[in-house]
């Protein structure tokens, strides 16, 4: 299994406090991918990194910044955290951007924000 | 209308029937993914497919790019196959490796 650590595992914590979630690869791979998984939604993709210091918006970005200061981590972060970014956050990574390779899927972060 | 749509959402069967599920997509694709993702979340690739059929165990998946559909197969089903299966589409119009997700179908197979 490729070798992929999300942090905390579960949170559960209050409205308008921040939250960071931290994404840990052993891999070296070039490519970052932070998900969140709703019921009645696939996937959705937040933020994606392409290399130290590179990062790209996905499709349901707002109210979320990341951060990539080395290659094995990827930090996502709510400045904010509403209620409706309680999700499941799934990281995931891969080596090549352009190929039709498979991400590996970190375990999941379950956040809770009441 | 979501450019990926998977079929049932939902399927229950008895151990050692024969499964399918079928996934639909609006956009041109350069590659289609099946995941599964168990009970406490974890998501493993099964395959990746750009054209014709793949096969892993019990396991099948084939796709038709002319009709924009794939299906995954389960010969022999086990009750340790439930779990959620998940296609995705790799669509170069959305640029990079921005995978594109179905909703995924809910599979549980009673002994």
């Amino acid at each position: 299994d490729a070798g992929i650590t999300q942090s905390p595992r579960h949170k559960v914590t209050e409205t308008g406090t921040p939250v960071t979630l931290r994404c840990h690869q052993t891999e070296n791979h070039r490519y970052m991918y932070w998900y969140r998984q709703d019921p009645g939604h696939g996937l959705r993709l937040i933020h994606y990194s392409y290399g130290v210091k590179d990062t790209d918006k996905g499709e349901v970005s707002d109210g979320y910044s990341v951060s990539r200061s080395k290659t094995e981590d990827f930090l996502l972060t709510l400045e904010s955290a509403t209620s409706s970014q309680t999700s499941v956050y799934f990281c995931a990574i891969n080596n090549d951007l352009y190929s039709n390779q498979p991400q590996h899927f970190g375990d999941g972060t379950r956040l809770s924000i009441l | 209308k979501n450019e990926v749509e998977q079929s049932p959402q939902n399927l229950t069967a008895q151990e050692g029937e024969f499964i399918t599920i079928n996934c639909s997509y609006s956009v041109g694709i350069s590659a289609l993914h099946w995941l599964q993702q168990h009970p406490g979340g974890g998501i493993v690739s099964l395959f990746m497919l750009s054209s014709g059929k793949k096969k892993h165990g019990r396991l099948i998946a084939t796709i038709n790019i002319q009709e924009k559909h794939s299906s995954l197969h389960i010969t022999a089903s086990h009750p340790r196959d439930s779990a959620v299966y998940i296609c995705a589409v790799h669509s170069p119009i959305q640029g990079a490796q921005k995978l594109v997700f179905g909703q995924g179908t809910r599979l549980t197979i009673n002994p």
